[in-house]
Protein backbone atom coordinates (compact mmCIF):
# COMPACT_ATOMS: atom_id res chain seq x y z
CA UNK A 1 0.00 0.00 0.00
CA UNK A 2 1.43 3.37 -0.45
CA UNK A 3 0.48 6.85 0.98
CA UNK A 4 -0.59 8.24 -2.24
CA UNK A 5 -4.12 7.04 -3.84
CA UNK A 6 -4.94 7.26 -7.08
CA UNK A 7 -8.15 5.99 -8.97
CA UNK A 8 -9.14 4.31 -10.60
CA UNK A 9 -6.85 1.52 -11.16
CA UNK A 10 -7.56 0.80 -14.52
CA UNK A 11 -9.88 2.86 -17.80
CA UNK A 12 -11.06 1.97 -20.73
CA UNK A 13 -12.41 4.93 -22.77
CA UNK A 14 -13.25 5.91 -26.42
CA UNK A 15 -11.55 8.89 -28.44
CA UNK A 16 -14.79 10.74 -27.27
CA UNK A 17 -14.29 10.30 -23.65
CA UNK A 18 -14.48 12.10 -20.85
CA UNK A 19 -13.31 10.98 -18.14
CA UNK A 20 -10.92 11.69 -14.61
CA UNK A 21 -8.01 10.48 -12.64
CA UNK A 22 -8.02 11.41 -9.12
CA UNK A 23 -4.76 11.53 -6.63
CA UNK A 24 -5.24 12.07 -2.97
CA UNK A 25 -2.43 12.44 -0.23
CA UNK A 26 -2.96 13.32 3.15
CA UNK A 27 1.00 13.54 4.39
CA UNK A 28 0.85 17.06 4.24
CA UNK A 29 2.91 17.16 1.41
CA UNK A 30 2.59 20.84 -1.07
CA UNK A 31 4.11 19.46 -4.06
CA UNK A 32 2.08 17.55 -6.47
CA UNK A 33 3.04 15.61 -9.74
CA UNK A 34 1.18 13.85 -12.65
CA UNK A 35 3.84 11.38 -14.47
CA UNK A 36 3.30 9.60 -17.70
CA UNK A 37 5.00 6.39 -17.92
CA UNK A 38 4.70 4.14 -21.02
CA UNK A 39 6.03 0.12 -21.03
CA UNK A 40 9.68 -0.03 -20.36
CA UNK A 41 10.44 3.77 -20.34
CA UNK A 42 10.92 6.04 -17.45
CA UNK A 43 8.02 8.16 -15.99
CA UNK A 44 7.77 11.28 -17.93
CA UNK A 45 6.93 15.07 -15.83
CA UNK A 46 3.73 16.21 -17.38
CA UNK A 47 2.82 18.91 -14.92
CA UNK A 48 3.91 20.11 -11.21
CA UNK A 49 1.86 21.83 -8.30
CA UNK A 50 3.35 23.72 -5.79
CA UNK A 51 1.30 25.38 -3.07
CA UNK A 52 -1.94 24.41 -4.94
CA UNK A 53 -0.57 26.61 -8.18
CA UNK A 54 0.63 25.05 -11.39
CA UNK A 55 4.33 25.71 -11.60
CA UNK A 56 5.28 23.62 -14.63
CA UNK A 57 3.28 22.12 -17.43
CA UNK A 58 5.52 20.19 -19.49
CA UNK A 59 4.06 21.41 -22.91
CA UNK A 60 1.08 18.97 -22.60
CA UNK A 61 -1.14 18.70 -25.33
CA UNK A 62 -4.73 20.47 -23.91
CA UNK A 63 -6.53 17.25 -24.03
CA UNK A 64 -5.17 16.80 -20.99
CA UNK A 65 -6.13 19.54 -17.95
CA UNK A 66 -5.02 19.32 -14.15
CA UNK A 67 -6.68 20.53 -11.26
CA UNK A 68 -5.35 20.67 -7.73
CA UNK A 69 -8.47 21.73 -5.28
CA UNK A 70 -6.78 21.71 -1.96
CA UNK A 71 -3.68 20.87 -0.56
CA UNK A 72 -4.19 17.20 -0.64
CA UNK A 73 -6.46 16.06 -4.12
CA UNK A 74 -5.14 16.26 -7.74
CA UNK A 75 -7.29 15.31 -10.72
CA UNK A 76 -6.31 15.23 -14.20
CA UNK A 77 -9.30 15.60 -16.78
CA UNK A 78 -9.07 13.64 -19.91
CA UNK A 79 -11.07 14.71 -23.02
CA UNK A 80 -10.83 13.59 -26.84
CA UNK A 81 -7.79 11.34 -25.94
CA UNK A 82 -5.95 9.41 -29.04
CA UNK A 83 -4.82 5.78 -28.44
CA UNK A 84 -1.32 6.42 -28.27
CA UNK A 85 -2.19 8.50 -25.06
CA UNK A 86 -2.66 5.15 -23.47
CA UNK A 87 -0.28 4.48 -20.26
CA UNK A 88 0.50 4.42 -16.85
CA UNK A 89 -0.36 7.37 -15.28
CA UNK A 90 1.27 8.52 -12.14
CA UNK A 91 0.32 10.63 -9.36
CA UNK A 92 3.52 11.68 -6.65
CA UNK A 93 3.64 14.16 -3.93
CA UNK A 94 6.56 16.11 -1.68
CA UNK A 95 7.73 17.98 0.41
CA UNK A 96 9.71 20.05 -1.52
CA UNK A 97 13.86 20.37 -2.38
CA UNK A 98 15.44 16.84 -1.29
CA UNK A 99 12.71 14.99 -0.42
CA UNK A 100 11.55 11.97 -1.99
CA UNK A 101 8.82 11.36 -4.02
CA UNK A 102 5.80 9.64 -2.79
CA UNK A 103 4.30 7.91 -5.98
CA UNK A 104 1.03 5.91 -6.53
CA UNK A 105 0.73 3.19 -7.94
CA UNK A 106 -0.66 4.86 -10.80
CA UNK A 107 -3.84 4.45 -12.85
CA UNK A 108 -3.67 2.38 -16.11
CA UNK A 109 -5.34 3.63 -19.13
CA UNK A 110 -6.48 2.54 -22.60
CA UNK A 111 -7.96 4.62 -25.05
CA UNK A 112 -9.28 2.81 -27.94
CA UNK B 1 18.62 14.14 -24.33
CA UNK B 2 17.97 12.51 -20.75
CA UNK B 3 19.67 13.47 -17.88
CA UNK B 4 20.59 10.46 -16.39
CA UNK B 5 21.70 7.38 -18.54
CA UNK B 6 21.68 3.91 -16.49
CA UNK B 7 23.88 0.86 -17.06
CA UNK B 8 23.65 -2.03 -17.46
CA UNK B 9 19.70 -1.79 -19.48
CA UNK B 10 19.23 -4.75 -17.67
CA UNK B 11 21.47 -7.08 -15.68
CA UNK B 12 20.14 -11.40 -14.19
CA UNK B 13 21.77 -12.60 -11.23
CA UNK B 14 21.73 -15.59 -8.64
CA UNK B 15 20.08 -15.03 -5.41
CA UNK B 16 22.39 -14.06 -2.83
CA UNK B 17 24.76 -12.05 -5.49
CA UNK B 18 25.49 -8.42 -5.02
CA UNK B 19 23.69 -6.59 -8.01
CA UNK B 20 25.19 -3.11 -9.01
CA UNK B 21 23.64 -0.72 -11.50
CA UNK B 22 25.54 2.75 -12.45
CA UNK B 23 23.63 6.08 -13.16
CA UNK B 24 25.64 9.16 -15.41
CA UNK B 25 24.39 12.89 -16.10
CA UNK B 26 25.14 15.83 -17.59
CA UNK B 27 24.41 18.75 -15.59
CA UNK B 28 24.90 20.10 -12.37
CA UNK B 29 22.78 18.25 -9.79
CA UNK B 30 20.90 19.19 -6.24
CA UNK B 31 20.69 15.79 -5.48
CA UNK B 32 20.30 11.92 -6.89
CA UNK B 33 17.20 9.85 -6.16
CA UNK B 34 17.34 5.78 -6.77
CA UNK B 35 13.79 4.23 -7.13
CA UNK B 36 12.48 0.89 -7.21
CA UNK B 37 9.53 0.11 -9.67
CA UNK B 38 7.91 -3.72 -9.48
CA UNK B 39 5.97 -4.39 -12.73
CA UNK B 40 2.86 -2.40 -13.43
CA UNK B 41 3.18 -0.78 -9.67
CA UNK B 42 3.89 3.24 -8.76
CA UNK B 43 7.99 3.60 -7.78
CA UNK B 44 8.82 3.43 -4.28
CA UNK B 45 11.94 5.74 -3.05
CA UNK B 46 14.70 3.38 -2.12
CA UNK B 47 17.93 6.70 -1.12
CA UNK B 48 18.70 9.98 -2.02
CA UNK B 49 22.11 11.50 -1.49
CA UNK B 50 22.32 14.77 -2.18
CA UNK B 51 25.45 16.87 -4.11
CA UNK B 52 27.91 17.31 -1.22
CA UNK B 53 27.22 13.88 -0.05
CA UNK B 54 29.94 11.07 -1.25
CA UNK B 55 27.74 7.57 -0.18
CA UNK B 56 25.10 6.83 1.83
CA UNK B 57 23.96 2.83 3.21
CA UNK B 58 20.14 1.68 3.80
CA UNK B 59 19.69 -1.74 5.25
CA UNK B 60 21.53 -3.90 1.60
CA UNK B 61 21.93 -0.86 0.30
CA UNK B 62 24.91 1.51 -0.79
CA UNK B 63 25.03 4.48 -3.37
CA UNK B 64 27.98 6.23 -3.78
CA UNK B 65 28.01 9.71 -5.83
CA UNK B 66 30.90 11.05 -7.78
CA UNK B 67 30.01 14.34 -8.96
CA UNK B 68 33.39 15.42 -10.45
CA UNK B 69 32.52 12.22 -12.75
CA UNK B 70 28.74 12.98 -12.95
CA UNK B 71 28.36 9.54 -11.92
CA UNK B 72 26.42 7.22 -9.07
CA UNK B 73 26.01 4.06 -8.55
CA UNK B 74 23.70 1.69 -6.64
CA UNK B 75 24.94 -1.78 -4.81
CA UNK B 76 22.29 -4.22 -3.66
CA UNK B 77 23.97 -6.84 -1.56
CA UNK B 78 23.01 -10.48 -0.95
CA UNK B 79 20.17 -9.94 -3.55
CA UNK B 80 16.62 -11.77 -2.98
CA UNK B 81 14.30 -12.63 -5.27
CA UNK B 82 11.97 -10.16 -4.21
CA UNK B 83 14.62 -7.49 -5.54
CA UNK B 84 13.81 -8.56 -9.14
CA UNK B 85 12.06 -4.95 -10.25
CA UNK B 86 13.40 -1.80 -12.09
CA UNK B 87 15.44 0.26 -10.86
CA UNK B 88 15.73 3.97 -12.12
CA UNK B 89 17.93 7.06 -10.68
CA UNK B 90 16.62 10.60 -11.02
CA UNK B 91 18.36 13.90 -10.96
CA UNK B 92 17.23 17.32 -9.85
CA UNK B 93 18.91 19.72 -12.31
CA UNK B 94 20.10 22.86 -10.62
CA UNK B 95 19.23 25.07 -13.23
CA UNK B 96 15.36 23.83 -13.07
CA UNK B 97 15.00 24.26 -9.62
CA UNK B 98 11.67 25.54 -8.47
CA UNK B 99 9.83 26.29 -5.08
CA UNK B 100 8.72 24.50 -3.13
CA UNK B 101 9.03 21.17 -5.64
CA UNK B 102 11.37 19.68 -7.62
CA UNK B 103 11.39 18.47 -11.03
CA UNK B 104 13.35 15.23 -10.94
CA UNK B 105 14.51 13.93 -14.58
CA UNK B 106 14.70 10.06 -14.93
CA UNK B 107 17.25 7.66 -16.52
CA UNK B 108 16.23 5.14 -18.75
CA UNK B 109 15.91 2.20 -15.91
CA UNK B 110 17.87 -1.05 -15.29
CA UNK B 111 15.48 -4.07 -14.95
CA UNK B 112 17.01 -6.42 -12.26
CA UNK B 113 16.31 -10.22 -12.64
CA UNK B 114 16.80 -12.14 -9.22
CA UNK B 115 17.19 -15.98 -10.22
CA UNK B 116 16.54 -18.19 -7.10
Amino acid sequence: DTEVTQTPKHLVMGMTNKKSLKCEQHMGHRAMYWYKQKAKKPPELMFVYSYEKLSINESVPSRFSPECPNSSLLNLHLHALQPEDSALYLCASSQGHNSPLHFGNGTRLTVT
Amino acid sequence: SQQGEEDPQALSIQEGENATMNCSYKTSINNLQWYRQNSGRGLVHLILIRSNEREKHSGRLRVTLDTSKKSSSLLITASRAADTASYFCATEVIRLLIQGAQKLVFGQGTRLTINP
